[in-house]
Protein backbone atom coordinates (compact mmCIF):
# COMPACT_ATOMS: atom_id res chain seq x y z
CA UNK A 1 0.00 0.00 0.00
CA UNK A 2 1.41 3.70 -1.10
CA UNK A 3 1.70 5.65 1.79
CA UNK A 4 2.80 9.43 1.53
CA UNK A 5 3.18 11.24 4.76
CA UNK A 6 3.28 15.54 4.50
CA UNK A 7 4.79 17.50 7.12
CA UNK A 8 6.56 21.07 8.26
CA UNK A 9 3.22 23.28 7.80
CA UNK A 10 1.92 25.54 9.92
CA UNK A 11 1.76 29.55 10.38
CA UNK A 12 4.63 31.64 8.64
CA UNK A 13 4.93 35.46 8.16
CA UNK A 14 4.76 37.11 4.75
CA UNK A 15 8.16 37.34 3.49
CA UNK A 16 8.96 34.19 5.42
CA UNK A 17 10.44 30.51 4.84
CA UNK A 18 9.02 27.20 5.30
CA UNK A 19 10.14 23.55 4.33
CA UNK A 20 7.40 20.58 3.41
CA UNK A 21 8.71 16.76 3.77
CA UNK A 22 6.94 14.00 2.12
CA UNK A 23 8.09 10.70 3.50
CA UNK A 24 6.75 7.69 1.18
CA UNK A 25 6.75 4.39 1.30
CA UNK A 26 5.45 1.13 0.22
CA UNK A 27 6.11 1.67 -3.81
CA UNK A 28 9.21 2.02 -5.40
CA UNK A 29 10.15 5.68 -4.71
CA UNK A 30 12.94 6.60 -6.86
CA UNK A 31 11.19 5.14 -10.01
CA UNK A 32 8.85 8.00 -10.37
CA UNK A 33 8.53 11.36 -10.55
CA UNK A 34 6.58 13.42 -7.61
CA UNK A 35 4.61 16.37 -7.24
CA UNK A 36 3.69 18.95 -4.71
CA UNK A 37 -0.32 20.34 -5.03
CA UNK A 38 -1.88 22.82 -3.47
CA UNK A 39 -5.60 23.87 -2.52
CA UNK A 40 -6.10 27.38 -0.73
CA UNK A 41 -9.01 27.53 0.80
CA UNK A 42 -12.66 26.97 -0.08
CA UNK A 43 -10.66 26.14 -3.59
CA UNK A 44 -10.01 23.90 -6.12
CA UNK A 45 -6.44 21.70 -6.99
CA UNK A 46 -3.17 23.44 -8.34
CA UNK A 47 -0.62 21.87 -9.47
CA UNK A 48 2.83 23.44 -8.06
CA UNK A 49 5.53 21.74 -8.51
CA UNK A 50 7.16 18.83 -9.77
CA UNK A 51 10.60 16.46 -9.75
CA UNK A 52 11.61 13.95 -11.87
CA UNK A 53 12.60 10.55 -10.53
CA UNK A 54 16.57 11.20 -10.36
CA UNK A 55 15.84 14.57 -9.47
CA UNK A 56 17.45 16.26 -12.38
CA UNK A 57 14.76 17.79 -14.06
CA UNK A 58 12.43 20.35 -11.61
CA UNK A 59 9.38 22.20 -12.68
CA UNK A 60 7.60 24.93 -11.15
CA UNK A 61 4.13 26.86 -11.69
CA UNK A 62 4.50 30.29 -12.55
CA UNK A 63 2.97 31.07 -9.46
CA UNK A 64 5.76 30.09 -7.77
CA UNK A 65 9.05 30.20 -9.57
CA UNK A 66 12.07 31.73 -8.51
CA UNK A 67 10.93 31.56 -4.62
CA UNK A 68 9.81 27.48 -4.22
CA UNK A 69 12.60 24.70 -4.72
CA UNK A 70 12.01 21.06 -4.91
CA UNK A 71 14.46 18.33 -4.06
CA UNK A 72 14.28 14.90 -3.09
CA UNK A 73 16.66 12.47 -1.16
CA UNK A 74 15.70 8.58 -2.82
CA UNK A 75 17.78 7.40 0.02
CA UNK A 76 15.46 8.98 2.43
CA UNK A 77 12.25 7.84 -0.06
CA UNK A 78 11.82 12.07 0.68
CA UNK A 79 10.57 15.08 -1.46
CA UNK A 80 11.00 18.39 -0.24
CA UNK A 81 9.28 21.69 -0.69
CA UNK A 82 11.37 24.86 0.57
CA UNK A 83 9.25 27.82 -0.11
CA UNK A 84 10.94 30.93 0.70
CA UNK A 85 9.30 34.94 0.19
CA UNK A 86 6.03 33.35 1.26
CA UNK A 87 2.90 35.22 0.75
CA UNK A 88 -0.47 35.81 1.98
CA UNK A 89 -1.93 33.32 -1.27
CA UNK A 90 0.53 30.11 -0.75
CA UNK A 91 -2.13 29.73 2.14
CA UNK A 92 -2.85 26.41 1.63
CA UNK A 93 -3.15 22.87 2.38
CA UNK A 94 -0.11 20.92 0.25
CA UNK A 95 -0.17 17.48 -0.94
CA UNK A 96 2.43 15.08 -2.19
CA UNK A 97 1.38 12.84 -4.80
CA UNK A 98 3.73 10.86 -7.07
CA UNK A 99 3.31 10.48 -10.60
CA UNK A 100 2.05 6.67 -12.15
CA UNK A 101 3.05 4.53 -14.82
CA UNK A 102 0.54 6.02 -16.85
CA UNK A 103 1.98 9.21 -17.06
CA UNK A 104 4.28 12.06 -14.47
CA UNK A 105 1.60 13.97 -13.88
CA UNK A 106 -1.36 11.01 -12.96
CA UNK A 107 -1.65 11.42 -9.22
CA UNK A 108 -2.92 7.51 -8.38
CA UNK A 109 -2.24 7.94 -4.52
CA UNK A 110 -2.00 11.50 -2.29
CA UNK A 111 -0.69 12.34 1.07
CA UNK A 112 -3.17 13.49 3.55
CA UNK A 113 -1.53 17.03 3.07
CA UNK A 114 -0.16 19.58 5.39
CA UNK A 115 -1.39 23.01 5.80
CA UNK A 116 0.36 26.45 5.29
CA UNK A 117 -1.25 29.66 6.90
CA UNK A 118 0.68 32.85 5.57
CA UNK A 119 -0.34 35.83 7.81
CA UNK A 120 1.03 38.43 10.03
CA UNK B 1 -1.58 25.91 -20.23
CA UNK B 2 -4.81 23.94 -20.98
CA UNK B 3 -7.83 25.13 -19.17
CA UNK B 4 -9.82 22.44 -17.86
CA UNK B 5 -13.95 23.44 -17.56
CA UNK B 6 -15.93 21.55 -15.37
CA UNK B 7 -20.05 21.80 -15.40
CA UNK B 8 -22.83 22.44 -13.40
CA UNK B 9 -20.37 24.06 -10.43
CA UNK B 10 -22.69 21.92 -8.21
CA UNK B 11 -25.38 19.90 -8.88
CA UNK B 12 -28.53 18.79 -5.98
CA UNK B 13 -29.33 15.24 -6.46
CA UNK B 14 -31.03 12.11 -5.01
CA UNK B 15 -29.95 8.71 -3.24
CA UNK B 16 -30.33 6.56 -6.06
CA UNK B 17 -30.18 9.32 -8.89
CA UNK B 18 -28.18 8.95 -12.26
CA UNK B 19 -25.70 11.96 -12.19
CA UNK B 20 -22.88 13.10 -15.20
CA UNK B 21 -20.69 15.82 -14.35
CA UNK B 22 -18.96 17.19 -17.42
CA UNK B 23 -15.41 18.26 -18.42
CA UNK B 24 -14.41 20.27 -21.18
CA UNK B 25 -10.58 21.08 -22.47
CA UNK B 26 -9.68 23.92 -24.07
CA UNK B 27 -7.59 21.95 -26.86
CA UNK B 28 -7.77 18.18 -27.59
CA UNK B 29 -5.86 15.93 -24.63
CA UNK B 30 -6.67 12.27 -26.29
CA UNK B 31 -7.82 10.32 -23.14
CA UNK B 32 -4.92 12.18 -20.79
CA UNK B 33 -7.90 13.00 -18.36
CA UNK B 34 -8.34 11.86 -14.60
CA UNK B 35 -11.33 12.38 -12.00
CA UNK B 36 -10.80 12.63 -8.83
CA UNK B 37 -13.31 12.92 -5.70
CA UNK B 38 -13.01 14.78 -2.37
CA UNK B 39 -15.02 14.90 0.75
CA UNK B 40 -14.21 17.77 3.40
CA UNK B 41 -10.93 17.90 4.79
CA UNK B 42 -9.72 15.15 3.42
CA UNK B 43 -7.19 14.42 0.31
CA UNK B 44 -8.38 14.07 -3.06
CA UNK B 45 -8.84 9.77 -4.37
CA UNK B 46 -8.57 9.27 -7.91
CA UNK B 47 -11.89 7.41 -9.51
CA UNK B 48 -10.65 7.26 -13.06
CA UNK B 49 -7.74 7.30 -15.33
CA UNK B 50 -7.01 7.33 -18.94
CA UNK B 51 -10.73 8.73 -18.99
CA UNK B 52 -12.55 5.66 -18.70
CA UNK B 53 -10.41 3.33 -17.08
CA UNK B 54 -11.67 2.69 -13.41
CA UNK B 55 -9.05 2.58 -10.46
CA UNK B 56 -8.52 -0.44 -8.23
CA UNK B 57 -11.57 -0.54 -5.44
CA UNK B 58 -13.93 2.22 -6.90
CA UNK B 59 -17.21 0.76 -7.16
CA UNK B 60 -18.73 0.21 -10.81
CA UNK B 61 -21.18 2.88 -10.21
CA UNK B 62 -18.61 4.89 -11.45
CA UNK B 63 -18.08 5.59 -15.13
CA UNK B 64 -16.28 7.93 -17.19
CA UNK B 65 -16.41 8.20 -21.23
CA UNK B 66 -15.10 11.09 -23.78
CA UNK B 67 -12.23 12.00 -25.70
CA UNK B 68 -10.28 14.69 -27.29
CA UNK B 69 -11.75 17.75 -25.85
CA UNK B 70 -15.15 16.29 -24.26
CA UNK B 71 -15.60 13.87 -21.30
CA UNK B 72 -18.06 12.88 -18.59
CA UNK B 73 -18.18 11.33 -14.97
CA UNK B 74 -21.28 9.32 -14.32
CA UNK B 75 -22.65 8.13 -11.34
CA UNK B 76 -25.10 5.16 -11.94
CA UNK B 77 -26.81 5.43 -8.87
CA UNK B 78 -26.05 7.64 -6.34
CA UNK B 79 -24.65 6.81 -2.77
CA UNK B 80 -25.07 8.35 0.41
CA UNK B 81 -20.88 8.77 0.40
CA UNK B 82 -20.73 9.90 -2.89
CA UNK B 83 -21.69 13.33 -2.18
CA UNK B 84 -18.81 15.09 -1.93
CA UNK B 85 -16.19 17.40 -4.50
CA UNK B 86 -15.38 16.03 -7.88
CA UNK B 87 -12.54 17.28 -10.22
CA UNK B 88 -11.35 16.49 -13.81
CA UNK B 89 -7.19 17.09 -14.38
CA UNK B 90 -5.57 16.62 -17.73
CA UNK B 91 -2.33 15.21 -17.47
CA UNK B 92 -1.46 15.39 -21.48
CA UNK B 93 0.65 17.89 -21.14
CA UNK B 94 2.62 20.22 -19.07
CA UNK B 95 1.96 21.96 -16.47
CA UNK B 96 -1.30 19.70 -15.73
CA UNK B 97 -4.40 21.26 -15.01
CA UNK B 98 -7.54 20.84 -12.59
CA UNK B 99 -11.13 21.58 -13.47
CA UNK B 100 -12.91 24.04 -11.02
CA UNK B 101 -14.67 21.11 -9.25
CA UNK B 102 -18.27 20.36 -9.48
CA UNK B 103 -19.95 20.33 -5.88
CA UNK B 104 -22.59 17.33 -5.34
CA UNK B 105 -25.07 17.81 -2.31
CA UNK B 106 -28.03 15.68 -1.10
CA UNK B 107 -31.84 17.28 -2.54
Amino acid sequence: EVQLLESGGGLVQPGGSLRLSCAAAGYSFSNFAMSWVRQAPGKGLEWVSAISKTGGSTFYADAVKGRFTIARDNSRNTVYLQMDSLRAEDTAVYYCAPGSVGGTYRFDNWGQGTRVTVSS
Amino acid sequence: DIQMTQSPSSLSASVGDRVTITCRASQGISNFLAWYQQKPGKAPKSLIYAASGLQTGVPSRFSGSGSGTDFTLTISSLQPEDFATYYCQQYYNYPPTFGGGTKLEIK
